[in-house]
């Protein structure tokens, strides 16, 4: 089975920064498998980017993936407070079908 | 507008089982999987496994020893999940999930607003 470690646990920026978020693969996985979701505080999940570095429909520019073979990036170009959230990795495979990563919290200062 | 609204919170006590429903409205149930996902107070999610809408077939994760069961009624549009011999971990939130599917990848486009199941004596 693949693991995806996500990393920092924890990352906190002020408004106007940018945020890197890592999602490493125990083994290398296609750029197709790869999607970023996004969960605010008593929210259920949202998709940011799938395949490695596609926006979701109506996600902001200033989200961005990119990445290949195992490691992977989710970055935000310049925070903002509405940015608090936690962020997860999820790889699609055939089995299992669904892994998630650990997830990095991100606070605005 | 594509909607999974789930049913309301559930208290249990160890050894019962649960159900939770998944009504979708907005699009062809049959044309997407529906996932079932859980998420324990302060943790990360956790994947449970998938039915095919379109014929039933259910894939259940294997860390939940034949403890699930999916189901389905097409007719109003609802997934639902039954999860027997709780026990006081399965306390969390289930959310039930839309996979869209492209070529070989997916990823979940519409999520259910989450059902709090808390087991305890």
């Amino acid at each position: 089975e693949i693991v995806l470690t996500q990393s920092p646990g924890t990352l906190s920026l002020s408004p106007g920064e940018r945020a890197t978020l890592s999602c490493r693969a125990s083994q290398s996985i296609s750029s197709t498998h790869l999607a970023w979701y996004q969960q605010k505080p008593g929210q259920a999940p949202r998709v940011l980017i799938f395949s490695a570095s596609t926006r979701a429909i109506g996600i902001p520019d200033r989200f961005s993936g990119s990445g290949s073979g195992t490691d992977f990036t989710l970055s935000i170009s310049r925070v903002e407070p509405q940015d608090s959230a936690v962020y997860y990795c999820q790889l699609y495979r055939n089995s299992p079908p669904v892994t998630f990563g650990g997830g990095t919290k991100v606070e605005i200062k | 507008q594509v909607q999974l609204v789930q049913s309301g919170s559930e208290l249990k006590k160890p050894g019962a089982s649960v159900r939770v429903s998944c009504k979708a409205s907005g699009y062809t149930f049959t044309h997407h999987f529906i996932n079932w996902l859980r998420q324990a107070p302060g943790q990360g999610l956790e994947w449970m496994g998938f039915i095919d809408t379109n014929i039933g077939n259910p894939t259940y994760a294997q860390d939940f020893s034949g403890r699930l069961v999916f189901s389905l009624d097409t007719s109003v549009s609802t997934a639902y999940l039954q999860v027997s011999s709780l026990k006081t971990e399965d306390s969390a939130i289930y959310y039930c999930a839309r996979w869209f599917h492209f070529g070989s990848g997916g990823y979940y486009d519409y999520w259910g607003q989450g059902t709090l199941v808390t087991v305890s004596s």
